[in-house]
């Protein structure tokens, strides 16, 4: 069954620790991308990867961390300096840059 | 930067009814606008893409639209049903290997 697996569906986290969100796809898609959602804010960027050991970051990515040391993975590591992390996250890929996106069905993070 | 708008917010219709929705993008050099629809809880699901040399991309009761030159695309939505009521965001992938930019995204209601 072709498609993106994020996992888990629900986590929660104390204050201090880190967490970490897994992504993976076996569409073999070079390009994947995290992204928050928060009520009213749509999705923001985190980060993103175009080619295994390469990433760059997005727009809100201090706090947080990534690898791709696999084409199929890309793990999205919430860190304790991450000052508001409950939100909704998502993880996408595309073939390459600028093709269809397809996105995994989230991980909904909350800090207990 | 690229910026993407989606109005209105929210939009409540009668099960029939033919609807636009509407997307606006600051900068008019995109490589593609994409249509995801998303259900609550849920990850996005990809309607439609719209390359920039197309005018227009159909599925089913979907019809989206594309101008460049006045930076708006529309999502037609014909004969609408309760099933569609879920949450619309476009976004652009502008020239280069940037990320797709998101609207906040319309929240239908389609009412029996």
């Amino acid at each position: 069954d072709g498609g993106i697996t994020q996992s888990p569906k629900y986590l929660f986290r104390k204050e201090g620790q880190n967490v970490t969100l897994s992504c993976e796809q076996n569409l073999n898609h070079d390009a994947m991308y995290w992204y928050r959602q928060d009520p009213g804010q749509g999705l923001r960027l985190i980060y993103y990867s175009q080619i295994v050991n390469d990433f760059q970051k997005g727009d809100i990515a201090e706090g947080y961390s990534v690898s791709r040391e696999k084409k199929e993975s890309f793990p999205l590591t919430v860190t304790s300096a991450q000052k508001n992390p409950t939100a909704f996250y998502l993880c996408a890929t595309a073939q390459v840059a600028h093709t269809e996106a397809f996105f995994g069905q989230g991980t909904r993070l909350t800090v207990v | 930067k690229q910026e993407v708008t989606q109005i209105p917010a929210a939009l409540s219709v009668p099960e029939g009814e033919n609807l636009v929705l509407n997307c606006s993008f600051t900068d008019s050099a995109i490589y593609n606008l994409q249509w995801f629809r998303q259900d609550p809880g849920k990850g996005l699901t990809s309607l439609l893409l719209i390359q920039s040399s197309q005018r227009e991309q159909t599925s089913g009761r979907l019809n989206a639209s594309l101008d460049k030159s006045s930076g708006r695309s529309t999502l037609y939505i014909a004969a609408s049903q309760p099933g569609d009521s879920a949450t619309y965001l476009c976004a652009s992938a502008d020239s280069g290997n940037t990320p797709l930019v998101f609207g906040k995204g319309t929240r239908l209601s389609v009412i029996a």
